[in-house]
């Protein structure tokens, strides 16, 4: 029962250099999500999917980019890495369905740094 | 747009103490309402949520919340506390149908177990 899977666990970035966090999910759930943890914020959704080819933003997608080509995987890109990115990133995968809405399974989370 | 607000940013309790921690949302009608408990350098686990019917939710680990509408309130609380339980704790709401908006999640509250 693998759940949520996030790679890496820990990553150190430079300014500038670009990286990709991989997320995958075994429960064959449509909604897919990234977070990102940051003292005192709480948790904050960067992009999100509904569903295989269909991504959209959430409350702060800037620096970031999504693409959701099977049910399984939903990478988050950095396409240039910057110091304000340093923090903990989380993907999220729930069903759709109305019996179990929005019920989220949490990856063990990405620790990043970019110096 | 929901909000939710954590009110306490750190508690501290006695081991065997009871424990309530508070949430409170805005949000125009009734929304799903959710619980996680995040351990030091762990992910997010789902302890409770509310969805509808009976407003008092029993979770995992012992623990209860209790969803107030005229409080717009989703306390939770467990009799008494062990050192485990010691970990930061997420208090989240969820639109009803409205899933791909994701969860907006409170800036959390950490919880201290004295011995």
């Amino acid at each position: 029962n693998a759940g949520v899977t996030q790679t890496p666990k820990f990553q150190v970035l430079k300014t500038g250099q670009s990286m990709t966090l991989q997320c995958a999910q075994d429960m064959n759930h449509e909604y897919m999500s990234w977070y990102r943890q940051d003292p005192g914020m709480g948790l904050r959704l960067i992009h999100y999917s509904v569903g295989a080819g269909i991504t959209d933003q959430g409350e702060v997608p800037n620096g970031y980019n999504v693409s959701r080509s099977t049910t399984e995987d939903f990478p988050l890109r950095l396409l240039s890495a910057a110091p304000s990115q340093t923090s903990v990133y989380f993907c999220a995968s729930s069903s759709m369905t109305l019996s179990a809405p929005l019920n989220a399974f949490f990856g063990q989370g990405t620790r990043l740094t970019v110096v | 747009a929901q909000s939710v607000t954590q009110p306490d940013i750190h508690i501290t309790v006695s081991e065997g103490a009871s424990l309530e921690l508070r949430c409170n949302y805005s949000y125009g009608a009734t929304p799903y309402l959710f619980w996680y408990v995040q351990s030091p350098g762990q992910g997010l686990q789902l302890l409770l949520k509310y969805f509808s019917g009976d407003t008092l939710v029993q979770g995992i680990k012992g623990f209860e919340a209790e969803f107030k509408r005229s409080q717009s309130s989703f306390n939770l609380r467990k009799p008494s506390v062990h050192w485990s339980d010691a970990a930061e704790y997420f208090c989240a709401v969820g639109i009803p149908g409205g899933g791909a908006d994701g969860l907006t999640f409170g800036k959390g509250t950490h919880l201290i177990i004295q011995p």
